[in-house]
């Protein structure tokens, strides 16, 4: 149980296009899903919070109108990178947690690439 | 604001040897959650487990242990009888229980080498 999965694996596009992401939670409902950042070598920085029907929230630092996130429902949450540009290629991951549940399961990650 | 520190960024252990990844953390609050995630290679994050602070029993997984020492901020994990498979990137993290905070702090990472 507890799997996440995010969709494209890879995918990429032309500076200045944007880009969405999905991030579901198969078998479980998920009021609160996670969207991180990782450079190569590097650990996770969490870029928003996104909590099903309102408005996510974002870490210091993290440009909100580039990174556009909707959790629309309780298994689906989406990040749209806006006009990409070839600094925003890095790995996201999506996390949910279940519902008064204290641990976050992980997606499988998205490579993007920006040209 | 809480901090998690890895001070090993590489370890490595022979084939069915046991090694021990440390993990230390800074915090006021005397409940939270602390975890350790696998990344291997395919880059995808496993949880391998958890204690919940106010439990003083260690937790253990199968082959995975940690040794929880509240007062000094520890939370090391154990692997035992390791094997080729445990290579990868062992990320330490914390999440609070107060304030509703939901977010998982993590340490930088270790990573685990596993000879033959």
């Amino acid at each position: 149980g507890a799997v996440v999965s995010q969709h494209p694996s890879r995918v990429i596009c032309k500076s200045g296009t944007s880009v969405k992401i999905e991030c579901r939670s198969l078998d479980f409902q998920a009021t609160t899903m996670f969207w991180y950042r990782q450079f190569p070598k590097q650990s996770l920085m969490l870029m928003a919070t996104s909590n099903e029907g309102s408005k996510a929230t974002y870490e210091q630092g993290v440009e909100k109108d580039k990174f556009l996130i909707n959790h629309a429902s309780l298994t689906l949450s989406t990040l749209t990178v806006t006009s990409a540009h070839p600094e925003d290629s890095s790995f996201y991951i999506c996390s949910a947690g279940l519902a008064g549940g204290y641990t976050q399961y992980f997606g499988p990650g998205t490579r993007l690439t920006v040209l | 604001a809480q901090t998690v520190t890895q001070s090993q960024p590489e370890m490595s252990v022979q084939e069915a040897e046991t090694v021990t990844l440390s993990c230390t953390y800074d915090t006021s609050e005397s409940d939270y959650y602390l975890f350790w995630y696998k990344q291997p290679p395919s880059r995808q994050m496993i949880l391998v487990i958890r204690q919940e602070a106010y439990k003083q029993q260690n937790a253990t997984e199968n082959r995975f242990s940690v040794n929880f020492q509240k007062a000094a901020k520890s939370f090391s994990l154990k692997i035992s009888d390791s094997q080729l498979g445990d290579a990868a990137m062992y990320f330490c993290a914390y999440r609070s229980i107060q304030g509703g905070s939901e977010k998982l702090v993590f340490g930088k990472g270790t990573k685990l080498t596993v000879n033959p």
